[in-house]
């Protein structure tokens, strides 16, 4: 069975500050998929990044970073220089490659970015 | 952009009601799925479909179900609402190919039972 874990539930920083949101996930399958997802107050969620269990190689897209480490199990989310409009929940998500193919969610991790 | 689409947003219902609540996409996609959202944020998956007259229970326990019989379609309903029910309701669909992996999420429905 899968599992993500996001341990901080909430995290509150001031804007401009750096912020990391931690997730360490559990499979035994070799072939998998890391997501993130943002969930702004409206509710929708909206698709950041999706990386494959091969390919270690970190991505920075803006103010966006992320750190993937197999041989931790962790995908670690960065947002640098925060902004107001950070604020909201961010789900890390785990999909492995075979069956029905459902992604296995972790519990949130809400972020406040005060002015 | 996801094209997939919920309907209504938002709902408020009084017990023993049925409901039916929509989701569409016009990507193509074989595979469709329906999670739960808990006021405490985890999302539960409770139902999933590979494609049309294939449907399956997900993890979480549900007292819903759903149907596909066509490809964009995958409404759910609820025979008679309870306010256990109360919740937000997400839909989402994913594609086969490599560039597709990643599921699109609809708006949501949020669901309040009296």
């Amino acid at each position: 069975a899968q599992k993500v874990t996001q341990a901080q539930t909430e995290i509150s920083v001031v804007e401009k500050e750096d912020v990391t949101l931690d997730c360490v996930y559990e499979t035994r399958d070799t072939t998998y998929y890391l997501f993130w997802y943002k969930q702004p107050p409206s509710g929708e969620l909206v698709f950041l990044i999706r990386r494959n269990s091969f390919d270690e190689q970190n991505e920075i897209s803006g103010r966006y970073s992320w750190n993937f480490q197999k041989s931790t199990s962790s995908f670690n989310f960065t947002i640098t220089a925060s902004q107001v409009v950070d604020s909201a929940v961010y789900f890390c998500a785990l999909r492995i490659d075979t069956g029905r193919r459902a992604l296995t969610f972790g519990s949130g991790t809400r972020l406040q970015v005060q002015p | 952009e996801a094209d997939i689409y919920q309907t209504p947003r938002y709902l408020v219902i009084g017990t023993g009601k049925k409901i039916t609540l929509e989701c569409s996409q016009t990507m193509g996609h074989d595979k469709m799925y329906w999670y739960q959202q808990d006021p405490g944020m985890e999302l539960h998956l409770i139902h999933y479909s590979y494609g049309v007259n294939s449907t399956e229970k997900g993890d979480l326990s549900s007292e819903s179900t759903v149907s596909r019989i066509r490809t964009e379609h995958f409404p759910l309903t609820l025979e008679s609402a309870r306010p256990s029910h109360t919740s937000q309701y997400l839909c989402a669909s994913s594609g086969e190919r490599e560039t597709s992996y990643e599921q699109y999420f609809g708006p949501g429905t949020r669901l309040t039972v009296t």
